[in-house]
């Protein structure tokens, strides 16, 4: 157990609908990070947060947004659902959010578009 | 893009066999990380090795990095079924984007 967590575990939905995901950190990290994981892209970075700030973005769609709350967990959020968007979404998070951290992983959410 | 490529994308080994898993990078790098998932689940950090440092053990896994040829190797010794799973190099570029870069993962067999 990583000590990160993720809930819902599974979410199965319909084209164009809303979902959130949402993220809780280990003890005392102050960053979270959001992957992607498909068959066709494998494991893509989407974006990053820091004390509350976004500090990275990668490849993540204008659909998608997130963020981090005060009390640091964070949120997933994608709309306009699309069948492409089915894929595993980990967090992960890290003490201070720099490239010398070790990321933590949760469990991962898997999303089912259909 | 994914920066990390594994070599080979499936090995299938008998039980107390040692694996050999690789991994070439195409930029510099702050590190580099292995990490483990079975099947569909959660990712499970390995090991980290930085850039300044040649090999790394821990328990049954040691790992090196060869920063002149951008690549690294995994090696699991005396391997157990318990260790099928799929296996991925990350690594981290030189700067404050910590961000990882994933391989497509390496596909462990050990038959019991």
């Amino acid at each position: 157990d990583s000590g990160v967590t993720q809930t819902p575990k599974h979410l199965i939905t319909a084209t164009g609908q809303r979902v959130t995901l949402r993220c809780s950190p280990r003890s005392g990290d102050l960053s979270v990070y959001w992957y992607q994981q498909s068959l066709d892209q494998g494991l893509q970075f989407l974006i990053q947060y820091y004390n509350g700030e976004e500090r990275a973005k990668g490849n993540i769609l204008e659909r998608f947004s997130a963020q981090q709350f005060p009390d640091l967990h964070s949120e997933l959020n994608l709309s306009s659902l699309e069948l492409g968007d089915s894929a595993l979404y980990f967090c992960a998070s890290s003490v201070v959010g720099t490239s010398t951290d070790t990321q933590y992983f949760g469990p991962g959410t898997r999303l089912t578009v259909l | 893009s994914q920066q990390g490529e594994e070599d080979p994308q499936a090995l299938s080994i008998q039980e107390g066999e040692n694996a050999t898993m690789n991994c070439s990078y195409k930029t510099s790098i702050n590190n580099l990380q292995w990490y483990r998932q079975n099947s569909g689940r959660g990712l499970v950090h390995l090991i980290l090795i930085r850039s300044n440092e040649r090999e790394k053990h821990s328990g049954r896994l040691r790992v090196t990095l060869d920063t002149s040829k951008k690549s690294s190797s995994l090696l699991i010794t005396a391997s157990r079924a318990a260790d099928t799973a799929s296996y991925f190099c990350a690594t981290a570029r030189t700067g404050a984007n910590s961000k990882l870069t994933f391989g497509k993962g390496i596909t462990l067999s050990v038959r019991p």
